[in-house]
């Protein structure tokens, strides 16, 4: 099975920041990583796949980058609405692992 | 609008069976790729198990915790998708999700959850 690391595990950060979460993946899954967005008691919801596309609807202030192994979420000008938990998953082989999260709050 | 909902958690004791549905709308069902996700208390998410589309073999795959234990299925008639877990441990206690897969794998359309409590 393929391992995903994601760092940081917690993040603290003020309205209008820029905030950057890492995940990297025991072996090249080329684009193949998608990021969701999960506010307490709420289902996942996906902002980014194929490493850095935007899913429809999602604010342009979210952007995804990287390939190989090394991947990053990007989050420019924090807004309220965005402090939640972030996860990765890789989607390159089943099963379809993912990160451990990261959970942003406000400072 | 894509709709997903989830029904059959509840309460189960160590070793016990449950299966969990999942209906879904709002989608030509057919040729939908579904998938389940858990989420234990508190913790990250865990990919399950997904079921392909049966115009694209209707094969399934799994994870390693759950192969053999769980079995994934599909009825196109009712547009539904089932988890049947068998075997059930108290490490298998969470939210258990049901997703659409878009076409590069990722989860695009997600259910509102049924938790499941494997506990004596």
């Amino acid at each position: 099975d393929i391992q995903v690391t994601q760092s940081p595990s917690s993040l603290s950060a003020s309205v209008g920041d820029r905030v950057t979460i890492t995940c990297r993946a025991s072996q090249s899954i080329s684009r193949h990583l998608s990021w969701y967005q999960q506010k307490p008691g709420k289902a996942p919801n996906l902002l980014i796949y194929a490493a850095f596309s935007l899913q429809r609807g999602v604010p342009s202030r979210f952007s995804g980058s990287g390939s190989g192994t090394d991947f990053t979420l990007t989050i420019t000008s924090l807004q309220p609405e965005d402090f939640a938990t972030y996860h990765c998953q890789q989607t390159y082989s089943t099963p379809y692992t993912f990160g451990q999260g990261t959970k942003l709050e406000i400072k | 609008e894509v709709q997903l909902v989830e029904s059959g958690g509840g309460l189960v004791n160590p070793g016990g069976s449950l299966r969990l549905s999942c209906v879904a709308s709002g989608l030509t069902f057919t040729n939908a790729w579904m998938t389940w996700v858990r989420q234990a208390p508190g913790k990250g998410l865990e990919w399950v198990g997904r079921i392909k589309s049966k115009s694209d073999g209707g094969t399934t795959d799994y994870a390693t915790p759950v192969k053999g234990r769980f079995t994934i299925s599909r009825d196109d008639s009712r547009n539904m998708v089932y988890l049947q877990m068998n075997s059930l441990k108290t490490m298998d206690t969470a939210v258990y999700y049901c997703s659409t897969d878009s076409p590069l794998g990722s989860s695009d359309y997600w259910g509102q959850g049924t938790l499941v409590t494997v506990s004596s």
